[in-house]
């Protein structure tokens, strides 16, 4: 049973340019959970999904900031017009149900 | 709102040393708390947990428990080995209409040395 599936591992983007992390949940699991991870900080929360439905983005930016998680295919993360300030490890985690995350192996993101 | 605060590191202890990681909270109600574990690179384990007052978690030498009323979870482990470098993390939840985001203190790094 794989895990927690995030790609890419390293994602590069210059100024301007859009982002789009995936997030593959484990199987079976229909919660998956965004957070954000600045460097020297602990993880911050952004975002919670269930399967087609947005459940708290409390933690989202209010700009360029969107998720989704499809009926079918990974949560998307995705960013636009990424600027310096967006450079940090994203990290997705899923449950079954509202208990026990398991967490993916993070996105790093680079804006340059 | 909601917070956790933890030691700042880095810490460095030898081989085989005693490690305390001490860990606060702020939060309405019964949050459950939780440590995890980041090694290099990788994502964030969960190391322990505990759902209420006085509950102790335990993993692999680690011990932590709920004292309510100090509103702390130190981490603490008799004796740590070279292969317990990494990145520690307090954390609460609180289900909150259904989403049990957590809050995460800055993290605490841990190097032993053999």
């Amino acid at each position: 049973n794989a895990g927690v599936m995030q790609n890419p591992r390293h994602l590069v983007r210059r100024r301007g340019q859009e982002a789009r992390l995936r997030c593959s949940p484990m199987k079976g699991h229909s919660h998956v959970y965004w957070y954000r991870q600045l460097p020297e900080e602990g993880l911050k929360f952004m975002v919670y999904l269930q399967k087609e439905n947005i459940i708290d983005e409390s933690g989202m930016p209010k700009e360029r900031f969107s998720a989704e998680f499809p009926k079918e295919g990974p949560s998307i993360l995705r960013i636009q017009q990424v600027v310096r300030g967006d450079s940090a490890a994203y990290f997705c985690a899923s449950s079954p149900s509202q208990a026990g995350y398991t967490f993916g192996s993070g996105t790093r993101l680079t804006v340059v | 709102g909601d917070s956790v605060t933890q030691m700042e590191g880095p810490v460095t202890l030898s081989e085989e040393a005693f490690l305390t990681i001490n860990c606060t909270y702020t939060a309405t109600g019964y949050p459950s708390l939780f440590w995890y574990v980041q090694y290099p690179g990788e994502g964030l384990q969960l190391l322990l947990k505990a759902t209420k007052a006085d509950d102790k978690g335990s993993n692999k030498g680690f011990e932590a428990t709920y004292r309510k009323e100090t509103t702390s979870f130190h981490l603490e482990k008799g004796s740590v080995q070279v292969s317990d470098s990494a990145v520690y993390f307090c954390a609460l939840s609180r289900d909150q209409g259904g989403s049990e985001k957590l809050v995460f203190g800055k993290g605490t790094k841990l190097t032993v040395n053999p």
